[in-house]
């Protein structure tokens, strides 16, 4: 079956530490986007990457990065300058440009600082 | 600024029907989409409008004025599993997604 998939689905992390979140696709999907969630709120970009080993900041990208080596694959560090890490993380992909521009999601992952 | 404003919360009761709107002021557009996303859970694809019009898929119904920036999701013969938040996003003209903060749907028996 085609999908995303992203791991751990709870992380917990003690503050100061650096943490990367998985995301993998198998849908052969060109673009791989990067959005946290926060309660009440709507999604926010974070980062996202039209090919691999390019990629472009969203509206916040403060205190995360990317990579982009393959096209399968697009994880993403929380580092500890961000300062309000604790959310619930989302990874999405669309399909080659002139399929559709819908978004997949993964099924997210909710890290917590403590 | 790019802005999307939906209702915050709605209530329904089983059975009835509810309309969520949408309204947005973006650079540009490419296209609306409404997501359903329930507690916890990713957001699933329901409809997506880029001409004027209504489209029509089974209870669920979505509507777009491009002249005036606003949408709607109509959803008929509702149960109780349709409690969750639904997501209004608009593609702009750089091709981003622009997402509203969604709404969440409460139903009552």
């Amino acid at each position: 079956d085609g999908g995303i998939t992203q791991s751990p689905k709870y992380l917990f992390r003690k503050e100061g530490q650096n943490v990367t979140l998985s995301c993998e696709q198998n849908l052969n999907h060109d673009a791989m986007y990067w959005y946290r969630q926060d309660p009440g709120q709507g999604l926010r970009l974070i980062y996202y990457s039209q090919i691999v080993n390019d990629f472009q900041k969203g509206d916040i990208a403060e205190g995360y990065s990317v990579s982009r080596e393959k096209k399968e694959s697009f994880p993403l560090t929380v580092t500890s300058a961000q300062k309000n890490p604790t959310a619930f993380y989302l990874c999405a992909s669309t399909p080659p440009s002139g399929d559709s521009n819908e978004q997949f999601f993964g099924p997210g992952t909710r890290l917590t600082v403590l | 600024g790019q802005n999307i404003d939906q209702p915050t919360e709605m209530t329904a009761t089983e059975g009835a029907i509810v309309q969520i709107n949408c309204t947005y002021q973006t650079s540009g557009f490419n296209g609306l989409f409404w997501y359903q996303q329930h507690a916890g859970e990713a957001p699933t694809f329901l409809s997506y409008n880029v001409l004027d019009g209504l489209e029509e898929k089974g209870r669920f119904s979505s509507f777009l004025s491009r002249s005036k920036g606003y949408s709607y999701l109509l959803l008929k013969e509702l149960q109780m599993k349709d409690s969750a938040s639904y997501l209004c996003a608009v593609l702009d003209s750089n091709y981003q997604l622009i997402w509203g903060a969604g709404t969440k749907l409460i139903i009552k028996p």
